[in-house]
């Protein structure tokens, strides 16, 4: 079963603009959360992170925004720029059950930012 | 400060062949894990190595097997090839493993089985 879900496979936005990338989750046990970015060829590449006591994260341009009850989570890139076009990948682990490096991975979202 | 390294970059085997990747994490961490990405399946979590040991497990057969050395440079063999085995493993290294932090990735493996 699919516990960690991105329901939009691509995702088109203008440059300049907000891109909001979208993760839903099943698992309850799930206690921190991370955003990773993937270029073609490469390994992801950590973002930002939220453990499930907050429910907003900012760094920089990237905010990552938890809604627990909702068992939610997403990403805001302002002002997207064309070097964000990547493929994106939520992930989710639960330290209370002593498994916090088992990252459970969504199937991405792929943000194309177009000039 | 150098990032997480794997070899080979590229490999190609046949079916029943076994074969055996390298990871080597950034200076300082000790835990390592390894997942396989597949563009049906996505990433997947194979296992974790913390201080030589395999902390947890992800749901794959018996034929993937790790170890993690003194130096928490850590192996990943897989056994009795399959056409299903192809796909990019990539290892992940992080400080502790048993705490809130991110885990950094290598480039991969690109596996290909004919």
């Amino acid at each position: 079963d699919q516990q960690v879900k991105q329901n939009s496979p691509s995702l088109s936005v203008q440059e300049g603009r907000i891109s909001i990338l979208n993760c839903d989750y099943t698992n309850s046990m799930f206690d921190y959360f991370l955003w990773y970015k993937k270029y073609p060829a490469e390994g992801p590449t950590f973002l930002i992170s939220i453990s499930s006591i907050k429910d907003k994260n900012e760094d920089g341009r990237f905010t990552v925004f938890l809604n627990k009850s909702a068992k939610h989570l997403s990403l805001h890139i302002v002002p997207s720029q064309p070097g964000d076009s990547a493929v994106y990948f939520c992930a989710a682990s639960a330290f209370t059950t002593g498994t916090a490096s088992k990252l459970t991975f969504g199937t991405g979202t792929r943000l194309q930012v177009t000039l | 400060k150098a990032g997480v390294t794997q070899t080979p970059r590229y490999l190609i085997k046949t079916r029943g062949q076994q074969v055996t990747l390298s990871c080597s994490p950034i200076s300082g961490h000790r835990s390592v894990s390894w997942y396989q990405q597949t563009p049906g399946q996505g990433l997947q979590f194979l296992f974790e190595y913390f201080s030589e040991t395999q902390r947890n497990k992800g749901n794959f057969p018996g034929r993937f097997s790790g170890r993690q050395f003194s130096n928490s440079r850590s192996e990943m063999n897989v056994s009795t090839l399959e056409l299903g085995d192809s796909a990019l493993y990539l290892c992940a290294s992080g400080k502790r493993g048993d705490s809130y932090n991110e885990q950094f990735f290598g480039p991969g493996t690109r596996l290909t089985v004919l």
